[in-house]
């Protein structure tokens, strides 16, 4: 079975600094896609940054990175320089190759960035 | 209008009603979900819908009944519900008509159900 483990209920980030959100994942398939999205207190889920599998190169996205260490089954976020309006839920999300359209969601870390 | 929109955005409804919740896609994608959102649970999947053919039932309640008239369009249509069905129902949309590890969904803001 595919599992995500957000293990961060919470985080609390000074604004300029860099946080890192923890994401651990657990899948039997080869090739698979792991996904972060930010929920801001209105409710749409913003796409992030995406990560493949097979990806050789961690995925960048303006301030958010992925470090993604495979052999570790772990694909965590990293916002640089944080902002006040990065205070959002943060989830993390895989789909499987075997998986058919489904995509498993992690529980969620909740930012707050602090001025 | 862009994206995904999802109307209404807030929906109050008694047990007994008969309600839908709408979900209009403006970027050409194939493929459309429903999403269950509840406090301190996981995203839940409840429908996907691929060229207007539903391809996931996550073994939702019949209470929920879904209805895809075209690839832009999206509508869960609710009936006799119970309380605990109080969340917020995402609905998103992705691009490939076949799973694919790559394909990212965009969700609407979203519809804030309480059922009294």
């Amino acid at each position: 079975a595919q599992k995500i483990t957000q293990t961060q209920p919470g985080m609390f980030v000074q604004e300029k600094e860099a946080v890192t959100l923890d994401c651990t994942y657990d899948t039997s398939d080869q090739s698979y896609g792991l996904f972060w999205y930010k929920q801001p207190s209105s409710g749409e889920m913003i796409f992030l940054i995406y990560q493949g599998s097979y990806d050789e190169q961690n995925a960048t996205e303006g301030r958010y990175s992925l470090n993604f260490q495979k052999a570790r089954k772990s694909a965590n976020l990293v916002i640089s320089a944080s902002q006040l309006g990065d205070s959002a839920m943060y989830f993390c999300a895989m789909r499987g190759s075997i998986g058919g359209f489904k995509t498993i969601f992690g529980a969620g870390t909740r930012l707050f960035v602090k001025a | 209008e862009t994206g995904v929109t999802q109307t209404p955005r807030h929906l109050v409804m008694g047990m007994t009603n008969k309600k839908s919740l709408k979900c209009e896609q403006h970027l050409g994608h194939n493929a459309m979900y429903w999403y269950k959102q509840s406090a301190k649970k996981p995203l839940e999947l409840m429908f996907v819908y691929s060229l207007e053919e539903r391809v996931e039932n996550n073994s939702v309640p019949s209470r929920f009944s879904p209805e895809c008239p075209n690839s832009s369009h999206l509508f869960l249509h609710l009936h006799t519900l119970q309380p605990e069905d109080s969340a917020l129902y995402l609905c998103a949309s992705s691009q490939e008509s076949s799973p694919s590890i790559r394909d990212t969904q965009y969700f609407g803001p979203g519809t804030r159900l309480t059922v009294l």
